[in-house]
């Protein structure tokens, strides 16, 4: 039982370069969400998905794109990185509704840095 | 704008003794307030949650307080134990529309128990 699955851990990229963050879970999960978590800052929701073909923007959406073409998976694309999106980036999923009373499950992170 | 703070960014704390950590929020509009763990290098870990229509929920050796009226929360851990140094973010969720949900984060607070 793999719960969320983050890949790459790590990352570098060049200001410009486009790649895509893979979120993968394995609990049947129909919310998932992107979080970006920066010193001083806490965890910011970027974008989020309610099930399978609806996403919607979060708190800080800008640079970043999002889709759900499967119940499973919910990939974050960076289509220019930039300098201001070197963070630390959580993806995590719940069971529909039921995030207040058990909370969401968090991947492990990728560490990004864009140069 | 900062709908949730930690305004203690560290706490150090005696083995065995109580650790106490503190939330404020601004948003009337939370129903569900939850507690989350974090270990350098990993994801947060859900650690309890409260409804707003309480005031308190206990769970072993982890306690949260809600006063509605203050918009304050917090976290009591007796008796605090090493492997409970980590950082502990406070968060709220907001609900609306039919399936919409946002999880709002503190900034964090890093608690060190002292041996």
């Amino acid at each position: 039982n793999a719960g969320v699955t983050q890949t790459p851990k790590f990352q570098v990229l060049k200001t410009g370069q486009s790649m895509t963050l893979q979120c993968a879970q394995d609990m049947n999960h129909e919310y998932m969400s992107w979080y970006r978590q920066d010193p001083g800052m806490g965890l910011r929701l970027i974008h989020y998905s309610v099930g399978a073909g609806i996403t919607d923007q979060g708190e800080v959406p800008n640079g970043y794109n999002v889709s759900r073409s499967t119940t499973e998976d919910f990939p974050l694309r960076l289509l220019s990185a930039a300098p201001s999106q070197t963070s630390v980036y959580f993806c995590a999923s719940s069971y529909y509704g039921t995030g207040g009373n058990y909370g969401y499950t968090f991947g492990s992170g990728t560490r990004l840095t864009v140069v | 704008d900062q709908q949730v703070k930690q305004n203690s960014p560290s706490l150090s704390v005696q083995e065995g003794r109580i650790s106490i950590l503190n939330c404020d929020y601004t948003n009337s509009m939370f129903d569900y307030f939850l507690w989350y763990k974090k270990y350098p290098a990993e994801g947060p870990t859900f650690l309890i949650s409260i409804s707003s229509i309480k005031d308190k929920n206990e769970d072993g050796r982890f306690t949260v307080f809600l006063n509605k009226s203050a918009k304050h929360l917090s976290l009591h851990i007796v008796p605090s134990q090493p492997g409970d140094s980590a950082v502990y973010f406070c968060a709220a969720m907001e609900r609306w529309n039919f399936g919409n949900e946002k999880l709002t984060f503190g900034t964090g607070t890093r608690l060190t128990i002292i041996p």
